[in-house]
């Protein structure tokens, strides 16, 4: 299994602004990907982290608003620029290894004011 | 997009029944069915999973029962406790892909 730490756990942010989570694995994983989760809802993928590699985005999310780095096999970040209301959301990492099982952090809940 | 369709959407069980939630999905390349069980303001935690090569797998009071033919798989919560009080997901996924999630389903469990 894989231990996934993620900072900040929570933020309160203007308008406008950006902010930057970080994801940290605890070995190394081939697969790391960002989820969103409105509170209630169910994930959605925003996008696959890419090691040493541009990410690849699902539809509806864009690489200017949502821009991600994977410098090695057990970190990521995921930016959420120009901050609006609707980006008030849970955003979770999660990353794999070659057996299928895929890991959790524990999520950072954004709110925009 | 791919779906997973997950129900019930809510479920009350008695402590000590037994919880079941349906899935089913519509992607035959999907080879992996895990489900997740997650509690108010933390991340999923992978619960049990199962590969389409076998009809059952047990761990503990989960089962996980998955009929490929009818492209359908279901979560049963033996002896509910208390405890199992939480959200429950369904997912599947192919090779090296990210998961494609059910609804979820919030499960209580009566004391």
């Amino acid at each position: 299994s894989a231990v996934i730490s993620q900072k900040p756990s929570r933020d309160i942010c203007q308008r406008g602004t950006s902010l930057t989570i970080q994801c940290q694995v605890d070995s190394q994983v081939t697969m790391m990907f960002w989820y969103r989760q409105q509170p209630g809802q169910s994930l959605t993928l925003i996008a696959t982290a890419n090691q040493g590699s541009e990410a690849t985005y699902e539809s509806g999310f864009v690489i200017d608003k949502f821009p991600i780095s994977r410098p090695n096999l057990t970190f990521s970040t995921l930016t959420v620029s120009n901050m609006s209301p609707e980006d008030s959301s849970i955003y979770l990492c999660s990353a794999g290894t070659s057996s299928y099982e895929q890991y959790f952090g524990p999520g950072t809940r954004l709110t925009v004011t | 997009q791919q779906q997973v369709k997950q129900s019930p959407q809510s479920l009350i069980v008695q402590k000590g029944g037994i919880s079941i939630i349906n899935c089913a999905y519509e992607n035959t390349a999907f080879d992996y069915f895990p489900w997740y069980q997650q509690f108010p303001g933390k991340g999923p935690a992978l619960l049990i999973a199962i590969r389409p090569d076998v009809s059952e797998k047990k761990e503990g009071r989960f089962t996980i029962s998955f009929n490929k033919s009818a492209k359908q798989f279901s979560l049963h919560i033996m002896d509910s406790q208390p405890g199992d009080s939480a959200t429950y997901f369904c997912a599947a996924h192919t090779g090296r892909r990210a998961l494609t999630f059910g609804s979820g389903t919030r499960l209580q469990v009566q004391p």
